[in-house]
């Protein structure tokens, strides 16, 4: 089974500092991983993904994100947040064996302060 | 290009009757998901549908079923709603080539409250 862990509910941060949104996974096989970003009363909008190659993955909107096996993780960053990056930020998981299911954590919401 | 758009954007139904709900796929693209979003959680998976068969199911009951037709738009039932059927319901499509390693492209979805 895969699953995906979003450990803050929140995350508060001031405009013009660096933005972490941690995320967790767990995959029986190679993880396909993703990030997306939800603002209000809309759908879900993609940023970037991780399937192979270079840890380091270049996103939408100055979002980048790290993939590290051994820590099983794949946090979202952002050197400097604007307040406008201010949403809903979803993480989700696909096992490269296990079909076409996408696997999201719960959302963790950004809010970045003028 | 026109991106993923589902219809209706809200409705209301009550326990125990039926809801379909419609999804257009952005152009060029075959594959169709949806997913249902319960409020303050993650999307979870439906089904997926290609080539107008269901190729992949979450761990939802036999009364959501879905269509897919030839111009790859598709449709989600409900049957028998419940109180907890109440979420919104996410449409994505992506070209069958990218199902497993590309992005899906989200419609801005369809909120149904079950009263």
């Amino acid at each position: 089974a895969q699953s995906v862990a979003q450990p803050e509910d929140q995350v508060n941060v001031a405009e013009g500092n660096p933005l972490t949104v941690k995320c967790t996974y767990s995959v029986s096989g190679n993880p396909y991983l993703f990030w997306y970003v939800q603002y209000p009363n809309r759908g879900l909008q993609f940023l970037l993904k991780y399937i192979t190659g270079d840890n380091l993955v270049k996103g939408s909107y100055g979002f980048e994100a790290e993939f590290n096996k051994s820590q099983t993780s794949f946090h979202l960053k952002k050197p400097s947040a604007l307040v406008s990056d201010s949403a809903l930020y979803f993480c989700a998981v696909r096992d490269a064996a296990a079909g076409n299911k996408l696997t999201f954590g719960g959302g963790t919401r950004v809010l970045v302060k003028p | 290009e026109t991106g993923v758009t589902q219809s209706p954007t809200h409705l209301i139904k009550t326990r125990g009757q039926q809801v379909t709900l419609r999804c257009s796929s952005q152009s060029g693209h075959n594959t169709v998901s949806w997913y249902q979003q319960a409020l303050g959680q993650g999307p979870q998976f439906i089904f997926q549908y290609y080539r107008e068969e269901e190729n992949g199911r979450g761990n939802f009951p036999p009364r959501f079923s879905g269509l897919q037709f030839p111009n790859y738009s598709s449709e989600l039932n409900v049957n028998a709603l419940e109180l907890d059927d109440s979420a919104l319901y996410l449409c994505a499509s992506s070209p069958i080539q990218g199902a497993r390693t590309g992005e899906l492209f989200f419609g801005e979805g369809s909120r149904l409250t079950v009263l």
